[in-house]
């Protein structure tokens, strides 16, 4: 299968500080996802980006598919950001990575 | 609209007993998932399913089993449960199969495994 890093696999941030999480993959992929899991367990898709940048708000994430990377941007973090951050990708199946856990405090 | 509901949401259950945990969708989405969650790995597929009538075997399919009979249902059923299924169960579903579209996620089930 394919596999999926992630990182930092742990991040503490301030209340409004920016980071920028990191997704490698070992091959090609037909797409990628980037989920939240808040705290309490609900997995939430943010961006479905196979290539290219895509915006949301405070979030953005660029997918540069011929060198097996994507990126999400947090910026201006809030509380509420808290959670695991989990990239997604398909080949013949989708793969999930391992997460980011994210902590934003006050 | 419900998205997608998930039964029971926690579940304690002897090792040896037969298990179904149930999905149902309203989205009227071609393709379904169960997905596995447990500590340090990730979510692994289990199975999966791009339209009624035909399942597909995921990452980690042995001692579980599917059925898509209809549009809407995805029941995942573990003949003989063991300690090594405990987990938090995930199931999704998308509007287009093979990953060309967002995937959408059910609340889980805490299944413990005793």
């Amino acid at each position: 299968g394919i596999q999926v890093e992630q990182s930092p696999p742990d991040l503490i941030l301030q209340e409004g500080a920016n980071s920028t999480l990191r997704c490698n993959f070992s091959d090609s992929v037909n797409n990628l996802q980037w989920f939240h899991q808040n705290p309490w367990g609900q997995l939430i898709n943010l961006f479905y980006i196979p290539s290219g940048t895509k915006q949301n708000g405070r979030l953005s994430a660029t997918t540069v598919a011929t060198e097996r990377y994507s990126l999400l941007y947090i910026s201006s973090s809030q509380t509420t950001d808290s959670g695991v951050y989990f990239c997604a990708v398909e080949g013949n199946q989708f793969y999930f990575g391992t997460g980011t856990s994210l902590t934003v405090i006050p | 609209i419900a998205g997608i509901t998930q039964a029971p949401t926690s579940q304690i259950l002897a090792a040896g007993r037969r298990m179904t945990l149930r999905c149902t969708q309203d989205m009227r989405h071609n393709a379904m998932y169960w997905y596995r969650q447990d500590l340090g790995l990730g979510l692994r597929l289990i199975h999966y399913s791009n339209t009624a009538g035909t399942t597909g075997k995921g990452e980690v399919p042995d001692g579980y089993s599917v059925s898509r009979a209809n549009t809407d249902d995805f029941p995942l059923t573990l003949a003989s449960a063991v300690p090594s299924q405990t987990s938090v169960y995930f199931c999704a579903s998308s509007a287009q199969p093979q990953g060309a579209d967002t995937q959408y996620f059910g609340p889980g089930t805490r299944l413990t495994v005793l």
